[in-house]
């Protein structure tokens, strides 16, 4: 079975500073794919980033990165200059066809 | 990136009563669409997996008499939610895909809030 943790409930940055957020992963399959998504007060799911497990190059996204360590099962997200409408929870995903995300870390940013 | 519709944004129904929730890709073909359940401040909970013309696969826990899913077309799933009782009372979310794996991205519907009365 696959799971996804993330283990910070809740996260807060200062406007402009840089903040990271935790996940990782356990799953069976050998070709899969790992995902941050955003969602805001309108629940809309919005991707954020995407990390194919075959490459090793960390993807990313203008001020979105990641750290994505295979062997650890960790894929963290990096977000740099953080802005008030970075506001959200975020959740970590994880899959090949069907996706389990973990628990969602709630977002706050300190003007 | 493409868009996922989803109808009704949100809907209040009687206990007993059945309600219909659509799901339609606007501008591609969505082989395989997704439910997921999501309760207040937790994380999003798949609920079924169906591609086109199949019949839908649930996960475990799911009870699939009470939560109907059809796929008849590459651009509409539907979900029907009968005899629904407060306890079905949530929100709801689907996903599209075009293709089969996670080399295609997933998109998402803008979610049905439903309060079971």
């Amino acid at each position: 079975a696959q799971t996804v943790t993330q283990s910070q409930p809740e996260m807060s940055v200062q406007e402009a500073e840089t903040v990271t957020l935790s996940c990782t992963y356990d799953t069976s399959e050998s070709d899969y794919y790992l995902f941050w998504y955003k969602q805001p007060p309108s629940r809309q799911m919005i991707l954020v980033i995407r990390q194919e497990a075959y490459k090793q190059q960390n993807a990313t996204e203008n001020r979105f990165s990641v750290n994505f360590q295979k062997a650890a099962k960790s894929f963290s997200l990096k977000i740099s200059d953080s802005q008030l409408g970075d506001a959200a929870m975020y959740f970590c995903a994880s899959g090949a066809q069907k996706l389990v995300f973990g628990q969602g870390t709630r977002l706050t940013i300190n003007p | 990136g493409a868009v996922v519709s989803q109808h009704p944004s949100w809907v209040i129904c009687k206990s007993g009563t059945s309600v219909k929730i659509e799901c339609r890709s606007l501008d591609f073909q969505a082989t395989t669409m997704f439910w997921y359940r999501q309760f207040p401040k937790q994380s999003l909970m798949l609920m079924a997996t169906s591609n086109e013309g199949s019949k839908a696969t649930y996960e475990q826990g799911v009870e699939k008499d009470k939560f109907l899913i059809n796929h008849a077309s590459l651009t509409l799933s539907t979900l029907t939610v009968t005899s629904a009782h407060p306890e079905d009372s949530s929100f709801y979310i689907c996903s599209a895909r075009g293709g089969l794996t996670g080399n295609t991205e997933a998109f998402f519907g803008q979610g049905t809030r439903l309060t079971v009365v």
